[in-house]
């Protein structure tokens, strides 16, 4: 299985400061169809994960676009450019590129 | 806009079964592929299941393979989890998720429903 880690596992963030999360996975996520399949949650306290980004730096629908993804091969990083108060909860990356489909272990944004 | 709304969680004892559904509505639901993805207590996520749109395949997570199967019947549009040998681990919130185009994967999640397993 493709082992993801983020890093840190707890950021304590300035509203209207910058914020960024990285992740790692043990393989690379370039599939044969020539996309990286690496997507970003975010899960608010007692809400649903909601899909932010996906194939490493498309944003789904809806979403803000301070935020934005990039990375290649192992390492992906995801950056707020401006937090804002309804952005603190926990942040997953995750790969797509087979099964299982494998999780990293969150990072938690909050603010100081 | 799509709505996925999970039902059938609940306590129940170690050894036991349980059936979750998945009601979907706001999309063609036999044209998805759809997921189950699951969260144990102030813990992360932890993929579970999936089924293709037409349930041609299945895969599992080792930790549930053998003892969780997942089906969908698109004549009702609703996904399902039967869960059998079920273990104190197994207790988590189970989300329903459906499978996006284009390789957006998981783009759209139910609420979810909480499955005890406690004696």
């Amino acid at each position: 299985d493709i082992v993801m880690t983020q890093t840190p596992l707890s950021s304590p963030v300035t509203l209207g400061q910058p914020a960024s999360i990285s992740c790692r996975s043990s393989q690379s996520l370039l599939h044969s169809d020539g996309n990286t399949y690496l997507s970003w949650f975010h899960q608010r306290p007692g809400q649903p994960p909601r899909l932010l980004i996906y194939k490493i730096s498309n944003r789904f629908s809806g979403v803000a676009d301070r935020f934005s993804g990039s990375g290649a091969g192992t390492d992906f990083t995801l950056k707020i450019r401006r937090v804002e108060a309804e952005d603190v909860g926990v942040y997953y990356c995750m790969q797509a590129k087979e099964f299982p489909r494998t999780f990293g272990q969150g990072t938690k944004v909050e603010i100081k | 806009q799509v709505q996925l709304v999970e039902s059938g969680g609940g306590v129940v004892q170690p050894g036991r079964s349980l059936r979750l559904s998945c009601a979907a509505s706001g999309f063609t639901f036999s044209s998805y592929g759809m997921h189950w993805v699951r969260q144990a207590p102030g813990k992360g996520l932890e993929w579970v299941a999936v089924i293709w749109n037409d349930a041609s395949q299945k895969y599992y997570a080792d930790s549930v393979k053998g003892r969780f199967t997942v089906t969908k019947d698109s004549s009702k549009n609703t996904l399902y989890l039967e869960m059998n040998s079920l273990r104190a681990e197994d207790t988590a919130v189970y989300y329903c998720v459906r499978w996006g185009e284009s390789g957006v994967t998981l783009d759209h999640w139910g609420q979810g429903t909480l499955v005890t397993v406690s004696s």
